[in-house]
C-alpha cells in the first residue's frame, strides 16, 4: 500500500460545481496532515492544514477521519482559478524518521 | 527578498559537468529541504536539514551532494549527472515543533535538463 493514495484524476466540473477530493494514508502515527496547490510548473504552495475536528477556509473544507485513514477536501462553487493540482500530505512516523509524504496529487479542471 | 528563493531557475548540464543549486530562506526557519519532482510523480524528498545538521538522507546516489552553511542557506551540489536525474528541484524549508516538521514553504525551483 502507497504512504499516501490520491485519485490522480482529471477532475472535469464546471464553474460552480462543488467537487471532493480524498486521500488515503497508511501510518497510523502520522499526526499532521495538509492540502497543499500546484499549478503548472510552479512550486507547491500550502492551501490548508487539516485538524481533527475539521477546518473550512472559505470556500474550502478539509476533514481527517483517523479510524479509517483518510483525509478529504471539499471545493464548493469552484472557480476557474480553481484548477491546479492538489497535493495531499501527510506527517510521516517511522522509528526515528519524521518527515512530510506527498501524494502524487489531485488534477482538477475546472471548465467554464 | 521573502520567502524561499532559488538560483538557478533553469539549468541546462552535460553528464560530464559540475554545478550547484542554491536555496535562500527568509523565514526564520530551521529545518530546510530538498526535493525531486519528475513528470507524473509525487515529490521526492532527497535531504533534509534541521539546526543544519542533516537528519535525512532518503538513499540519494553520491552525484548529488547537499551543504547547509548556516540555517537560511542550502546548496546541492551536482556531480557527473545522468539523463534521468532531469527533473523539477525544489528546496522547501519549515520550523520544528519537538520532532514534528510543520508545514513547508517551498522555493520555485529549478528546472534541471541533463544532456
Amino acid at each position: 500500500r502507497k504512504e499516501v493514495e490520491q485519485d490522480p484524476g482529471p477532475f472535469n466540473v464546471p464553474e460552480g460545481a462543488t467537487v471532493a477530493f480524498n486521500c488515503t494514508y497508511s501510518n497510523s502515527a502520522s499526526q499532521s496532515f495538509f492540502w497543499y496547490r500546484q499549478d503548472c510548473r510552479k512550486e507547491p504552495k500550502l492551501l490548508m492544514s487539516v485538524y481533527s475536528s475539521g477546518n473550512e477556509d472559505g470556500r474550502f473544507t478539509a476533514q481527517l477521519n483517523r479510524a479509517s485513514q483518510y483525509i478529504s477536501l471539499l471545493i464548493r462553487d469552484s472557480k476557474l482559478s480553481d484548477s491546479a493540482t492538489y497535493l495531499c500530505v501527510v506527517n510521516w512516523i517511522g522509528g526515528a524518521t519524521n518527515k512530510l509524504i506527498f501524494g502524487t496529487g489531485t488534477l482538477l479542471a475546472v471548465q467554464p | 527578498e521573502t520567502g524561499v528563493t532559488q538560483t538557478p531557475r533553469h539549468l541546462v548540464m552535460g553528464m560530464t559537468n559540475k554545478k550547484s543549486l542554491k536555496c535562500e530562506q527568509h523565514l526564520g526557519h530551521n529545518a530546510m529541504y530538498w526535493y525531486k519532482q519528475s513528470a507524473k510523480k509525487p515529490l521526492e524528498l532527497m535531504f533534509v536539514y534541521s539546526l543544519e545538521e542533516r537528519v535525512e538522507n532518503n538513499s540519494v546516489p553520491s552525484r548529488f551532494s547537499p551543504e547547509c552553511p548556516n540555517s537560511s542557506h542550502l546548496f546541492l551540489h551536482l556531480h557527473t549527472l545522468q539523463p534521468e536525474d532531469s527533473a523539477l528541484y525544489l528546496c522547501a524549508s519549515s520550523t520544528t515543533s519537538g520532532s514534528s516538521y510543520n508545514e513547508q514553504f517551498f522555493g520555485p525551483g529549478t528546472r534541471l535538463t541533463v544532456l
